[in-house]
């Protein structure tokens, strides 16, 4: 079974708009860590926010925010008043406690965002 | 600048022919991670080392093998190469600990022609 899952291949959103990314992941761990990473059109991959399992607040940074939703097992990306600039494809990952503590990352959902 | 250095930044052979990717994690992390991206795909997680040693492969072909060095760079060999081998490579570095996501390198561009 897939351990994240990035439901949204592909969205719009208009420019100065709110958007939601949706991420759902799956682990038996109680202690993990949950991230989401951008990667624009030149390709490198740049870190954007982390929720630790045991945080009760939701994490912001800036624009964005993470819904994180425990019981649920999700983990959204809000990105406010979207800028051109935010068009990238984003990847929700997680790092559990066990094993090797190896991040797994979900496939990625593609935003565009329309001027 | 992450602080991860990956080099070549761009890559072009032929068919059959093998290169080395190498990568220098950011300062103080031992852990090295090589992920491969074909277009428009996720990542593909190939192989991880901490601190010289091998610890978790994932999908990595038989032709590809790779290493962590005394002084904790890394190299990714890719022999025998395929026109879908074509792809971004990245490198990646962490310490250890959940609340670490990795740090890429800006990744090096392979294309097999």
């Amino acid at each position: 079974a897939q351990k994240i899952t990035q439901t949204q291949p592909g969205m719009f959103v208009q420019e100065k708009e709110a958007v939601t990314l949706d991420c759902t992941y799956d682990t038996s761990d109680q202690s993990y860590g949950l991230f989401w990473y951008k990667q624009p059109s030149s390709g490198e991959m740049i870190f954007l926010i982390y929720q630790g399992s045991y945080d009760e607040q939701n994490a912001t940074e800036g624009r964005y925010s993470l819904n994180f939703q425990k019981a649920r097992k999700s983990a959204n990306l809000v990105i406010s008043a979207s800028q051109l600039g935010d068009s990238a494809m984003y990847f929700c990952a997680m790092r559990e406690a066990g094993g090797y503590q190896k991040v797994t990352f979900g496939t990625g959902t593609k935003l565009q965002v329309i001027p | 600048d992450s602080g991860v250095t990956q080099t070549p930044k761009h890559l072009i052979t032929a068919t059959g022919q093998r290169v080395t990717l190498r990568c220098s994690p950011r300062s103080g992390d031992l852990s090295v991670y090589w992920y491969q991206q074909s277009l428009d795909q996720g990542l593909q997680f190939l192989i991880q080392y901490y601190n010289g040693e091998e610890r978790a492969k994932g999908n990595i072909l038989e032709r590809f093998s790779a290493q962590q060095f005394p002084d904790l760079h890394s190299e990714l060999n890719l022999s025998s190469l395929e026109l879908g081998d074509s792809a971004l490579y990245f490198c990646a570095s962490s310490v250890s600990g959940i609340s670490y996501g990795y740090t890429f390198g800006s990744g090096t561009r392979l294309t097999v022609v």
